[in-house]
């Protein structure tokens, strides 16, 4: 299994304004992923960060608004630049494990952002 | 393009009841299909994982079941509890990777 923390829990934003989110793994793992949680919706992916090399961003999404660091192999930010209150949303990382035997995702606790 | 359903979107029942969420997807092609609980404001708690190969996986009250070829998993659950109110989503894999596709989820609300 693995342990995910995310720094900060939640936070209020001013428009305009960026905000970044850490997240850190208690082992080492290839990649990790962003997701984000709009209000009363299911998550979406934003892009997959894996270490030594540039993000993958999903359709939407661009590195601009979303960039995201990869430092070493338990480590990653994700940055909300300029932000609207249209990012207000809950964000989580997560990375693939496994357990029983079978591929599974273990997420994080999430980063509950609200703008104003 | 992979796309994941659940119904109800929502459900309300009183504690003792048996209950089955629904789930399904387009695309058949999938390596597994796993359920999650994430309670208000919070992360998401892995339930169950099943494999393609399998037909269904147990863990305590819950049992879910994957039907590939119908394109459908059912979570069922037992005597349920209050401390069972939570939001509940199934995702299955995409793209031959490791990123999920969700179902809107199932908000669930088991009254005393």
């Amino acid at each position: 299994s693995a342990v995910i923390s995310q720094k900060p829990s939640r936070d209020i934003c001013q428009r305009g304004t960026s905000l970044t989110i850490q997240c850190q793994v208690d082992s080492q793992v290839t990649m990790m992923f962003w997701y984000r949680q709009q209000p009363g919706q299911s998550l979406t992916l934003i892009a997959t960060a894996n270490q030594g090399s540039e993000a993958t961003y999903e359709s939407g999404f661009v590195i601009d608004k979303f960039p995201i660091s990869r430092p070493n192999l338990t480590f990653s930010t994700l940055t909300v630049s300029n932000m609207s209150p249209e990012d207000s949303s809950i964000y989580l990382c997560s990375v693939h494990g496994t357990s029983g035997g079978g591929d599974t995702q273990y997420f994080g606790p999430g980063t509950r952002l609200t703008v104003l | 393009k992979q796309e994941v359903t659940q119904i109800p979107a929502a459900l309300s029942v009183p504690e003792g009841e048996n209950l089955v969420l629904n789930c399904s997807f387009t695309d058949s092609a999938i390596y597994n299909l796993q359920w999650f609980r994430q309670d208000p404001g919070k992360g998401l708690t892995s339930l169950l994982l099943i494999q393609s190969s399998q037909r269904e996986q147990t863990s305590g009250r819950l049992n879910a079941s994957l039907d590939k070829s119908s394109g459908r998993s059912t979570l069922y659950i037992a005597a349920s509890q209050p401390g069972d109110s939570a939001t509940y989503l199934c995702a299955v894999p995409y793209n031959a990777g490791n990123m999920l596709t969700f179902g809107g989820g199932t908000r669930l609300m088991v009254k005393p």
